[in-house]
């Protein structure tokens, strides 16, 4: 079964810095990846995703990500933080073994100092 | 196009009380999906519907049930609350299932008491 890791529960950065928030996975067997983002009393929206080919990928908004697997590692970055990307941003690799679904990881909660 | 909506936004039960939520979209989707969301826990996957008349289990299944009756509906139901059940709840659709963007409701907060 897939387990899924974000490094951080709150990250801060300021207004203008880089954003990097991490994401391990589990699977030895290169997942989908998706990163999501939540903005307060919303639902999920997705920002990116990977599934096969070019390995970085580009997402809403400026972000992007890179899938490396020999680091089992989908870290989502951003080089100039924005006041509008304080939101919640969460990983996830789809479930595997068959499953349908994905596994969502705890979340990372992104806060930008002005 | 309303994409996937949630009703009710908002609900109080007591404890032993019964409800059901209930999600529709119109993106004539196949796989729809039920989420909890838990401070510190992420989402995690209470049950899932690959198809019209289809159900399947997730991570947390116990204490609630399923239908998917028509394709673009699908009911959760709470036969019993208890305060364990107390969450914000999002139900999700997708075209291809895990290799498919999902596209999330604006939930379904549920405090029981």
């Amino acid at each position: 079964a897939q387990s899924v890791t974000q490094l951080g529960s709150h990250v801060s950065v300021s207004e203008g810095a880089l954003v990097l928030l991490r994401c391990n996975y589990s699977s030895s067997v290169p997942p989908y990846l998706f990163w999501y983002v939540q903005y307060p009393n919303q639902g999920l929206q997705l920002l990116l995703k990977y599934t096969t080919g070019a390995t970085l990928v580009k997402g809403i908004n400026g972000f992007e990500a890179e899938f490396k697997k020999s680091e089992t590692s989908f870290h989502l970055t951003k080089p100039s933080a924005h006041m509008s990307d304080a939101a919640e941003y969460f990983c996830a690799p789809d479930s595997g073994g068959g499953a349908d679904g994905l596994t969502f990881g705890k979340g990372t909660h992104l806060i930008i100092q002005p | 196009n309303a994409g996937v909506t949630q009703t009710p936004k908002f609900r109080v039960l007591k404890t032993g009380q019964s409800m059901t939520l209930l999600c529709a979209q119109d993106m004539n989707h196949e796989y729809m999906y039920w989420y909890r969301q838990d401070p510190g826990m992420g989402l995690r996957l209470i049950h899932y519907s690959v198809g019209e008349g289809t159900t399947a289990k997730g991570e947390v299944p116990d204490g609630y049930n399923v239908s998917r009756l028509k394709k673009q509906n699908f009911l959760l139901g709470l036969e019993s609350a208890a305060p364990s059940q107390t969450s914000v709840y999002f139900c999700a659709s997708s075209g291809q299932g895990a290799i498919d963007t999902q596209y999330f409701g604006p939930g379904t907060r549920l405090t029981v008491l």
